[in-house]
């Protein structure tokens, strides 16, 4: 049964700064990865999709890595601004999408 | 091209009454999956459905709840009998027909947050 944790499960940082946040899966067998954001009380929002052939992606500020063999997944994301305050959600698509717990990051002004 | 549509966005129940959400996919798209939030908790797998099809019923508890896709019309989460329990955002998502797993990407709906009082 597929497991995804992610790492930090809360984060707050100044405004600026580079941030990572880590995503892991104990089932390789994969077709592939992506990253979300959810607002409070609010759908998910995609960011970035990794096909499991794939090691990276980018999206302007966002970069996202995978590492299928070792079971995980970074985001990257460079010069935060508080407009990136959200819940960041990685989900691993096999038979069907599982979800890690989220990441809450707060980017302060 | 209008994203995935959820309707109601809100739902308010009294305990054994019954709640029909409905999920419209994206323009094109035949495979629609439900998953559930409840409250400071991930989102859980319920369901996955492709046209007149339930593909993984997995995640779906196996009393009470029950989900459709018919030819014509929305995917419906049907939920009877509802117990506090329930109170959680449903969400929806759907994906294209034949794209490829590996390019399976899933565009998700606003969610219908069911409480139950």
């Amino acid at each position: 049964k597929q497991e995804v944790t992610q790492i930090p499960a809360a984060l707050s940082v100044p405004e600026g700064e580079n941030l990572v946040l880590n995503c892991s899966f104990t089932d390789s067998a994969i077709y592939n990865l992506q990253w979300f954001r959810q607002d409070p009380g609010k759908g998910l929002t995609s960011l970035l999709l990794i096909q499991s052939s794939q090691r990276e992606q980018t999206s302007g500020r966002l970069n996202a890595s995978l590492d299928k063999s070792s079971g995980r997944s970074t985001l990257y994301i460079a010069a935060s601004q508080p407009g990136d305050s959200a819940t960041y959600l990685c989900a691993v698509y096999g038979q069907n999408f599982v979800f890690g717990p989220g990441t809450r990051l707060s980017v302060l002004p | 091209n209008a994203g995935v549509m959820q309707n109601p966005r809100h739902l308010v129940r009294r305990r054994g009454q019954e709640a029909r959400l409905r999920c419209s996919p994206m323009k094109g798209h035949s495979h629609v999956y439900w998953y559930r939030q409840l409250p400071e908790e991930g989102l859980k797998f319920m369901v996955y459905l492709q046209k007149e099809n339930i593909i993984d019923e997995s995640g779906m508890p196996k009393e009470r709840f029950s989900a459709e896709f018919p030819k014509e019309g929305p995917s419906i989460l049907r939920i009877q009998q509802v117990v506090r329990g329930d109170s959680a955002a449903y969400f929806c998502a759907s994906s294209p027909p034949g794209s490829g797993r590996m390019n399976t990407e899933a565009f998700f709906g606003q969610g219908t947050r069911l409480t139950v009082v």
